[in-house]
């Protein structure tokens, strides 16, 4: 298995407050990406990051900011935190990027959790 | 229009049974093509990658269309543990990976 961990796995939250993810790699990938999972919806892209301080927008990033000051690690923050944010995070990683024709793999983290009350 | 559809499910086959997934997507540029397992509360894994020829993998076989803009899989021989959900993987039209929403899978003994 992919060397990627994700913190924390469950949280509960209160609307309106701070949360910030955590992905960490062990693989030394220069891509990394937050999605989110909900129902009828699929993986939905949030963020993402092609090297050090190097991030772009997803197809869902309203809401969320991400910051990558090390390879390993891969932070997603809501910085307001609203209902409509309740889902499953998945962090993954990938070692050449996106372009479409080279038949990248991403490999996914275990998942967060997050519950917004 | 969702990019990616996929029948939900839940396809519901006895253990022996063949069963096929189909999956069409709306971006006739798309060049990479996968398929993604997903336990129940687990983590997406590749399955296998769809290549233009089809490909096999086991009791496993994918193929594409993408005259009709769709790609199947095709599982022989269920097994208990193939019990999942399966993920339609295809890249958009930023070139980023767009998942589908998956179909589920239940094998019964």
């Amino acid at each position: 298995d992919a060397g990627i961990t994700q913190s924390p796995r469950h949280k509960v939250t209160e609307t309106g407050t701070p949360v910030t993810l955590r992905c960490h790699q062990t693989e030394n990938h220069r891509y990394m990406y937050w999605y989110r999972q909900d129902p009828g919806h699929g993986l939905r892209l949030i963020h993402y990051s092609y090297g050090v301080k190097d991030t772009d927008k997803g197809e869902v990033s309203d809401g969320y900011s991400v910051s990558r000051s090390k390879t390993e690690d891969f932070l997603l923050t809501l910085e307001s935190a609203t209902s409509s944010q309740t889902s499953v995070y998945f962090c993954a990683i990938s070692e050449r990027g996106l372009a479409g024709a080279s038949q990248e793999t991403q490999y996914f983290g275990p998942g967060t959790r997050l519950l917004v009350l | 229009r969702k990019e990616v559809e996929q029948d939900p499910g839940p396809f519901n086959v006895p253990e022996g049974a063949t069963v096929a997934f189909n999956c069409t997507y709306s971006n006739s540029a798309s060049q990479s093509f996968f398929w993604y397992r997903q336990d129940c509360r687990k983590e997406p894994k590749l399955l296998m990658s769809v290549y233009s020829s089809g490909n096999e993998d086991g009791r496993f076989t994918a193929q594409l269309n993408r005259a009709s803009q769709y790609i199947s899989l095709l599982i022989r021989d269920s097994k208990l543990s193939d019990s999942a959900t399966y993920l339609c993987v295809v890249n958009g039209r930023n070139n980023d990976m767009r998942f589908g929403a998956g179909t589920r899978l239940t094998v019964k003994p």
